[in-house]
């Protein structure tokens, strides 16, 4: 079975300060891992995919299958950063998508 | 990206009756469709995956007679949700892709209250 886990509801950061938003996943074969971001009053859109393995507005994520994490990474929080943060797993089914963790940077 | 729009983007019934919403991609032909269910504050669940021309499958726990999906075209596909009831209220986002390798884009999502 495919399940995505992020053990924080809320992460209350300062600006400036370094965000890590976790994730953990659940399959037993070879996954494809997905960050979704969806802020205020706006459409879910994709962040970032572990195959592209790129940085999208300073943020990062590295697949560890040893773990099965695929934690978001920032280095300076902004305050434009503020928003509900969805990890992704597709495997043989469509995406099966974690609780959610609303990030809210403080100014 | 893609586009995909959804109608309408809120609706308010009666408890009993039918209301449908429609999903559509803009600007690619969506080979698959996708219906989620969010409730507040929660993830989005999926309800079923509709493939252009074929009958949607439907996930564990969803039923399918109350739940009707067409996708009867690369850049349409309908919720209906018959007799509804006010525990169906909630928010509705499709997604839509042109092939497996490739982005899933979301809709706005449409507000279902049902009175």
């Amino acid at each position: 079975a495919q399940r995505v886990t992020q053990p924080e509801k809320l992460l209350s950061v300062f600006k400036g300060a370094p965000v890590e938003l976790k994730c953990n996943y659940s399959y037993s074969g070879s996954p494809e891992l997905f960050w979704y971001v969806q802020y205020s009053r706006q459409r879910l859109q994709l962040l970032l995919r572990h195959i592209s393995r790129e940085s999208i507005k300073g943020f990062t994520a590295d697949l560890n299958k040893g773990e099965t994490s695929f934690h978001l990474k920032k280095p300076f929080a902004q305050e434009e950063d503020s928003a509900m943060y969805y990890c992704a797993l597709r495997g043989n089914t469509p995406l099966v998508f974690g609780k959610g963790t609303r990030l809210s940077v403080i100014a | 990206g893609a586009v995909v729009s959804q109608h309408p983007s809120w609706v308010i019934c009666k408890s009993g009756t039918s209301v449908k919403i429609e999903c559509r991609s803009l600007d690619f032909q969506a080979t698959t469709m996708f219906w989620y269910r969010q409730f507040p504050k929660q993830s989005l669940m999926l309800m079923a995956t509709s493939n252009e021309g074929s009958k949607a499958t439907y996930e564990q726990g969803v039923e399918k007679d109350k739940f009707l999906i067409n996708h009867a075209s690369l850049t349409l596909s309908t919720l209906t949700v018959t007799s509804a009831h006010p525990e169906d209220s909630s928010f509705y986002i499709c997604s839509a892709r042109d092939n497996p390798y490739n982005e899933q884009f979301f809709g706005p999502g449409t507000r279902l209250t049902v009175l």
